[in-house]
């Protein structure tokens, strides 16, 4: 079967960095995603990892290892504006294509 | 390029209607791909299309859901005899090419059963 766990909510300080741990268990693993996803609207991509390692991309960075089911996203100088759910998803392959499989999301709270 | 649309925006129906939803992909997007999702919840898997091709439903998905991508453009998710528990947000994202992995999503549409 899949799973995916990650926490429900985190709090941080604004100007701070914040680690959002997911791991995960699937199949046909072929690659892990972040999305981003403000309250009332549609999730916007963050990262895609496949292959193991770190990917930083600005104040987003994300971690993958597979050996491990396990996968890691950094914020660094945490804005206000980063309040958000943060979703992490796993690629499975499956028949003749991929369908994205999402964990319920960690509701990231930024305070002043 | 205006983005993933769908329509309606938000619908409220009584329990046993029937209820259909329209999803528009960015234009050139042959991957498309129905979730469902809930409060507190992320996505739930339906379906996805590639052109015009249903290759992938969800096991959870009952036989009172059906969608369809006639032409391989827009795709209709359809709830026959809607009941309370599928009052969920329907979302709708498209990708390009046959691995591409970054899906953009559409708004969704919000549907309240009541």
């Amino acid at each position: 079967g899949q799973n995916i766990d990650q926490p429900t909510e985190m709090t941080a300080t604004e100007g701070a960095i914040v680690q959002i741990n997911c791991t995960y268990q699937t199949s046909g693993f072929n690659g892990l995603f972040w999305y981003q996803q403000h309250a009332g609207e549609a999730p916007t991509f963050l990262s895609y990892n496949v292959l193991d390692g770190l990917e930083e991309k600005g104040r987003f960075s994300s971690f993958l290892s597979r050996s491990k089911g396990y996968s890691y996203l950094l914020l660094k100088e945490l804005q206000m504006k980063d309040s958000a759910s943060y979703l992490c998803a796993v690629r499975d392959q499956v028949g003749g294509g991929f369908k994205t499989i999402f964990g319920a999301g960690t509701r990231l709270f930024v305070k002043a | 390029d205006t983005g993933v649309s769908q329509n309606p925006r938000h619908k409220i129906t009584k329990r046993g209607q029937n209820v259909t939803f329209r999803c528009d992909p960015i234009s050139e997007h042959n991957r498309l791909y129905w979730y469902r999702q809930t409060l507190g919840q992320g996505p739930e898997f339906l379906t996805y299309f590639q052109n015009e091709a249903q290759l992938e439903k969800s096991r959870l998905l009952s036989d009172r859901f059906s969608a369809e991508r006639p032409k391989g453009s827009f795709s209709t998710l359809e709830i026959q005899r809607t009941e309370q528990g599928d009052s969920a947000m329907y979302l709708c994202a498209s990708a390009l090419g046959t691995s591409a992995y970054e899906q953009y999503f559409g708004p969704g549409t919000r549907l309240t059963v009541t």
